[in-house]
């Protein structure tokens, strides 16, 4: 079941725009997770949030969740073309020992130089 | 992609021949998974072990099988049952924290 869903499906900007994706999801979770995935790839985890936080910042990247809107934001702030790839939200909704992440369908970032 | 190794990097088969699929990871983690991505979609969860020789069933394990006899390896098999098994595979594990780490994946085209 697919627990996340991005919006939008694809986004496209000129290099040292910010580019932000959301994504929501329907039940309550533990955290939250972006991961990056350059085409033909496997993905790569930036930043995880726990759904007792609001915000958190790593380097470029900013995310934010709202679960009394069961939603989050991922912000990339002066985008490079390095940059471009497939951006993933998964929830962890995980109980005992057995985690699992539940993945949405991404967000296709363009930076064009 | 870390200490995960996917092999090959693109199999292509007849139908009705099974395949394997080969996993290795050297970061010493317990949990290691198996997800299936078709174009522009997001992962899907095949199978996932969190210890050796346990395994559990995931959200579209239909036409799949895998073992978990080593710490390293979760080879996933790719069965004829399996009714349209072109995809593109990817393996992870996971220290038991809640991060994941993901191999570079299989291509695998069946026709």
């Amino acid at each position: 079941s697919q627990q996340g869903e991005e919006d939008p499906q694809a986004l496209s900007i000129q290099e040292g725009e910010n580019a932000t994706m959301n994504c929501s999801y329907k039940t309550s979770i533990n955290n939250l997770q972006w991961y990056r995935q350059n085409s033909g790839r496997g993905l790569v985890h930036l930043i995880l949030i726990r759904s007792n936080e609001r915000e958190k910042h790593s380097g470029r990247l900013r995310v934010t969740l709202d679960t009394s809107k069961k939603s989050s934001s991922l912000l990339i702030t002066a985008s490079r073309a390095a940059d471009t790839a497939s951006y993933f939200c998964a929830t962890d909704v995980s109980s005992g020992s057995a985690r699992q992440l539940t993945f949405g369908s991404g967000t296709q970032l363009t930076v064009l130089p | 992609d870390g200490g995960i190794t996917q092999s090959p990097k693109y199999l292509f088969r007849k139908e009705g021949q099974n395949v394997t699929l080969s996993c290795e990871q050297n970061l010493n983690h317990d949990a290691m998974y198996w997800y299936r991505q078709d174009p522009g979609q997001g992962l899907r969860l095949i199978y996932y072990s969190q210890i050796v020789n346990d395994f559990q069933k995931g959200d579209i394990a239909e036409g799949y099988s895998v073992s978990r006899e080593k710490k390293e390896s979760f080879p996933l098999t790719v069965t004829s049952a399996q009714k349209n098994p072109t995809a593109f595979y990817l393996c992870a594990s996971s220290p038991g924290t809640h991060e994941q780490y993901f191999g570079p994946g299989t291509r695998l085209t069946v026709t």
